[in-house]
């Protein structure tokens, strides 16, 4: 099935610094969503954004839905050590009325570097 | 009360079984989902039931047969189990309408043996 680029695949960071990853489709979305998953746990809902260019802030958490409506970005400001997870980017396609379903990205594995 | 819950967490099988894992929510959404999550942790929709009908089933083996009792549960039987159905299989919940976000179960880890 379909998947969505996502990058980076792995980052290895030190506490206190700030990440970026982003998603991109070649096809067009009304709906971007980020989730973080943690071991041995569901994925949990950080973000939605539900219109082109829309930026949308939770806590430490930024992210955009891209212009063209085929990319989105995750920011994350000043890294803290319960930040480590998996994050996967997903996009919903407008033209499934009534079929609504979920793209994922391949997901970004983040480690903090003691 | 934990909005998305599926029963068993772990499930430890022989090839060749058949099982069955069970989803349950109290969010009162109208569609439920599930997927399958290998180990490269790619996640894929396998199924998904709006008010007890099945909407959407991702060219997945006829050996899943999911079944929705009511609006509130989706179970997954497994028939004949294969060593490839070793995955972490997780449920999720949508409200329906506008509303996109889907919400995720804590997962059902299966491994054949």
């Amino acid at each position: 099935g379909q998947q969505l680029n996502q990058s980076p695949q792995s980052m290895f960071i030190q506490e206190g610094e700030d990440v970026s990853m982003n998603c991109t489709s070649s096809s067009i979305f009304n709906t971007w969503l980020w989730y973080k998953q943690d071991p041995g746990e569901g994925p949990v809902l950080l973000i939605a954004l539900y219109k082109a260019g829309e930026l949308t802030s939770n806590g430490r958490l930024t992210a955009q839905f891209g212009i063209t409506r085929k990319d989105s970005f995750l920011n994350i400001s000043a890294s803290i050590p319960s930040d480590v997870g998996i994050y996967f980017c997903a996009g919903q396609n407008p033209y499934n009325f009534g079929n609504e379903k979920l793209t994922f990205g391949t997901g970004t594995r983040l480690t903090i570097i003691p | 009360d934990t909005a998305v819950s599926q029963t068993p967490k772990y499930l430890v099988t022989q090839m060749g079984n058949d099982k069955s894992i069970k989803c349950e929510q109290n969010l009162g959404h109208d569609t439920m989902y599930w997927y399958k999550q290998d180990s490269k942790k790619f996640l894929k929709i396998m199924f998904s039931y709006n008010n007890k009908e099945l909407i959407i089933n991702e060219t997945v083996p006829n050996r899943f047969s999911p079944k929705s009792p009511d609006k509130a549960h989706l179970n997954l039987h497994i028939n004949s189990l294969e060593l490839g159905d070793s995955a972490v299989y997780f449920c999720a919940t949508r409200q329906g309408s506008s509303y996109n976000e889907q919400f995720f179960g804590p997962g059902t880890r299966l491994t054949v043996l």
